[in-house]
């Protein structure tokens, strides 16, 4: 069955770094755009960034962008998160999602993984 | 502070219906799709409706979605104790970032 299953996550100290995967089953991963979602505890849903199918086009939020980068290995069928100099406010669970529309990037978050945590503490 | 207004509450009992709205601007709700998703407690978030007002197979006619100019809304008929959970609306936004609402709790009371 589709399946997304996050890992990497952990305990890290402000400014240090930390690469979450997404291994993704069940489905072509190289025909779908890809995001990444956090949520802090107790909060909302907060986008993160989106990579097209072919890792062509990539966007982020402001709250992440020049730290975060996206990208993806169709070849390993594995989206990454590289998270670097890291703050409190970084701390959530994150999750990876997969766009319900072949080739789009624009669409709904119709698979999400199961989430890992991140916690950015001293 | 999210960039789509929810309230951030909403109760029922069952069999009612309950409706949440979801308030953008022109840049994003007003251009673009909606989509609503519904988190159970302790688990990742599920697609629930999509372009506006489409359910992914699986999903209980039930839930319905409507959009006029820069609003939406999800409305819930037959109101059933396994529907509290967080509800969150999203949309994409012409600078191509994706915004969501703070979020619903629903209670079924």
């Amino acid at each position: 069955q589709v399946q997304l299953v996050e890992s990497g996550g952990g305990v890290v100290q402000p400014g240090r770094s930390l690469r979450l995967s997404c291994a993704a089953s069940g489905f072509t991963f190289s025909s779908y755009g890809m995001h990444w979602v956090r949520q802090a505890p107790g909060k909302g849903l907060e986008w993160v960034a989106v990579i097209s199918y072919d890792g062509s086009n990539k966007y982020y939020a402001d709250s992440v962008k020049g730290r975060f980068t996206i990208s993806r290995d169709n070849s390993k069928n594995t989206l990454y998160l590289q998270m670097n100099s890291l703050r409190a406010e970084d701390t959530a669970v994150y999750y990876c999602a997969k766009v319900g529309a072949i080739f789009a990037l624009l669409d709904a978050f119709d698979i999400w993984g199961q989430g890992t945590m991140v916690t950015v503490s001293s | 502070q999210s960039v789509l207004t929810q309230p951030p509450s909403a109760s029922g009992t069952p069999g009612q219906r309950v409706t949440i709205s979801c308030s953008g601007s022109s840049s994003n709700i007003g251009s673009n799709y909606v989509y609503w998703y519904q988190q159970l407690p302790g688990t990742a978030p599920k697609l629930l409706i999509y372009r506006n007002n489409q359910r992914p197979s699986g999903v209980p006619d039930r839930f319905s979605g409507s959009k006029s100019g820069t609003s939406a809304s999800l409305a819930i008929s037959g109101l059933r104790s396994e529907d509290e959970a967080d509800y969150y609306c999203a949309a994409w936004d012409d600078s191509l970032h994706v915004v969501f609402g703070g979020g619903t709790k629903l209670t079924v009371l």
